[in-house]
Formats: structure tokens, C-alpha cells, sequence
């Protein structure tokens, strides 16, 4: 079945550390997002990516890095710059539109809770 | 500034009542409307969507949201709730001109047998 993985389903970091967040589609989807989600609040764009080896900065970019080397692959990492990296991260992918505009739906991963102790 | 408000933080029916979800929205431009919904430490799942063309929509698991472009809504509605309607719901808007999704912070459906 097509889909959307992400890895781990939970990780714990302490304070300082480095950690990279995987998510892999095998939707042949060009369009590849990472939103962050706490409590409360709607989904935040950390960072997208509409072909290989290109990305944009979201609206929450700081202290976050991604790259996009291969189409079915686009890896988060959080780095030990992000000030309150304890948050629900998910990572999405699309067909983008003939507008660029996300008119397909979004595909989403399960999840990765990250902890910071 | 471009936003989605979603006024109620939770809605609380009860099984075989109907259920309405609102979202309303400020946007420029023609804005293209989604509903989402995710269970309990899950990612997200689509449910429905209008782009354009007839003003109500019907999506998975026996949702519907009607867009009205005078009162800029789109509010998700299902004639009789089920208790496993139980979830947390996104309203999200995107525009024809503009690649992000703006997101409503979600309300929380508790269906009561």
C-alpha cells in the first residue's frame, strides 16, 4: 500500500542534541511538507519542498534543517538551536497543482512526538 | 492578514443528533477549503474539499461542509453524528495564488452515546 512513513513514533532528546526526524512516501509525489503541531494551535510549515533538491522555508524555519536528495525521501532535522523543540511533527506530501497551489489534498505520515528532557 | 478561525474549541453531540463544525475565513483571492481530521496521536486524514463549482461538498465518512462565499464559511456538518465521529477537526484554506495552507486550530468533536 502507498503511504507515507515516519520515524520514530516517539524520541526523547536531551537539551543540546541534534536529531533527525525521517519520513518516506512511496506516493511518487513531488510536493513534500513538515508541519509542527502543538497543542491548541493549527499546523505550523516548517519546511516544503515542491521538487528534489529544492526546499522553501516555512513559518517556523528556525532552528530546523531538512533536505530533499531523493523524491521519496525528505528527512527533519531538529536542531539544538530550536528554543522548544517538544512537539507533535508531521510530514506530508502532494501532487502539487497546475497554480502551485495545493489543490490535491495533503497525504500525511503518523506522526513523530519528540520529547525534550 | 490571511487567517481560518474555527470559533469553538470542542462541540459536544450526541449519537444520532447532527453535528455542525464551523470555520470561517480572511483571505484575498479565491481560496481553495479543506477539512481534515485526525484521531488521537495519528496524522492527519483528508475528509473533503471545494475548489469550486457547486457550493456543497461531500466528502468521506458521511461529511459535508457548504461554502458560502458571503459569510466566508465552510463549515463541516454530518446529519447524524456516530460516536466514532469522535476526533479532533482542521479547517485549512490555500489560494490560488499562494502554495501554503493556512490552518484553523482545530475543534475537538465528542460524540456521547
Amino acid at each position: 500500500d502507498g503511504g507515507i512513513t515516519q520515524s520514530p513514533k516517539y524520541l526523547f532528546r536531551k537539551e543540546g542534541q541534534n536529531v533527525t526526524l525521517s519520513c518516506e512516501q512511496n506516493l511518487n509525489h513531488d510536493a513534500m511538507y513538515w508541519y509542527r503541531q502543538d497543542p491548541g494551535q493549527g499546523l505550523r510549515l516548517i519546511y516544503y519542498s515542491q521538487i528534489v533538491n529544492d526546499f522553501q522555508k516555512g513559518d517556523i524555519a528556525e532552528g530546523y534543517s531538512v533536505s530533499r536528495e531523493k523524491k521519496e525521501s525528505f528527512p527533519l532535522t531538529v536542531t539544538s538551536a530550536q528554543k522548544n523543540p517538544t512537539a507533535f511533527y508531521l510530514c506530508a506530501s502532494s501532487i502539487p497543482g497546475a497554480t502551485l497551489a495545493p489543490t490535491g489534498e495533503l497525504f500525511f505520515g503518523e506522526g513523530s512526538r519528540l520529547t525534550v528532557l | 492578514a490571511q487567517s481560518v478561525a474555527q470559533p469553538e474549541d470542542q462541540v459536544n453531540v450526541a449519537e444520532g443528533n447532527p453535528l455542525t463544525v464551523k470555520c470561517t475565513y480572511s483571505v484575498s483571492g479565491n481560496p481553495y477549503l479543506f477539512w481534515y481530521v485526525q484521531y488521537p496521536n495519528r496524522g492527519l486524514q483528508f475528509l473533503l474539499k471545494y475548489i469550486t463549482g457547486d457550493n456543497l461538498v461531500k466528502g468521506s465518512y458521511g461529511f459535508e461542509a457548504e461554502f458560502n462565499k458571503s459569510q466566508t464559511s465552510f463549515h463541516l456538518k454530518k446529519p447524524s453524528a456516530l460516536v466514532s465521529d469522535s476526533a479532533l477537526y482542521f479547517c485549512a484554506v490555500s489560494l490560488d495564488s499562494n502554495y501554503q495552507l493556512i490552518w484553523g486550530a482545530g475543534t475537538k468533536l465528542i460524540i456521547k452515546p
